[in-house]
């Protein structure tokens, strides 16, 4: 069985451009979240979405920042415009159903972003 | 807002020995605890979880120690092996404080052969 898949892997980019990251969860898998894991911490959620709809983007900084979950299956996290503190790798992963509590979740691999 | 502390930051171990991480919480609304460990370069992946009404898990050399009173938990991996050597996450999660993991900063175990 594939795991979550995340494209791409790595992206370099100039300060105020756009950028976006694409996730493919495993298959059957209704929650999608997206984490930032800035260099030597511990992931922090950005948005978790329950089928296609976003259930807690709190943490998403709405204005540069913006996700969507067409047909309830793939993601797209985009910035736009990128700053330099954007620089981080960018965590999809899935699980089963529900919360957090209700089972593991699966991590892809990440897209690393330098942002120069 | 930092709801979990982890500690130490990095640890190196001989092998063989035992490592110690630990965790402490704050929201008395977490009810779930699960250790990530995660490789250079990978996504974390899920060790073992505990919830509060253990004090204990075992799952081969992997042990999670919960201390409800405290808000305190622990991983303790016995007789380390140099393939044990990554960066391990403690997180929790409660249905009333939001249905997501929040991770600790991680600690990065070394076993050195």
């Amino acid at each position: 069985e594939a795991g979550v898949v995340q494209s791409p892997r790595y992206k370099i980019i100039e300060k105020k451009q756009p950028v976006a990251f694409w996730c493919n969860p495993i298959s059957g898998h209704n929650t999608l979240y997206w984490y930032r894991q800035n260099l030597g911490q511990g992931p922090e959620l950005l948005i978790r979405y329950e089928n296609e709809e976003a259930v807690d983007d709190s943490q998403l900084p709405k204005d540069r920042f913006s996700a969507e979950r067409l047909k309830g299956v793939d993601s797209t996290l985009k910035i736009q415009p990128a700053e330099l503190g954007d620089s981080a790798v960018y965590l999809c992963a899935s699980s089963l159903i529900g919360g957090a509590g209700d089972g593991e979740l699966f991590f892809g691999e990440g897209s690393r972003l330098t942002v120069l | 807002q930092q709801q979990v502390k982890q500690s130490p930051q990095s640890l190196i171990v001989q092998k063989g020995g035992i490592s110690i991480i630990n965790c402490a919480y704050e929201n008395t609304a977490f009810d779930y605890f699960p250790w990530y460990q995660q490789f250079p370069g990978k996504g974390p992946a899920l060790l073992i979880a505990i919830r509060p009404d253990v004090s204990e898990k075992k799952e081969g050399r992997f042990t999670i120690s919960f201390n409800k009173s405290a808000k305190q938990f622990s991983l303790h991996i016995m007789d380390s092996q140099p393939g044990d050597s990554a960066t391990y996450f403690c997180a929790a999660s409660g249905e009333t404080s939001g249905s997501w993991l929040t991770f600790g900063e991680g600690t990065q175990l070394t076993v050195n052969p």
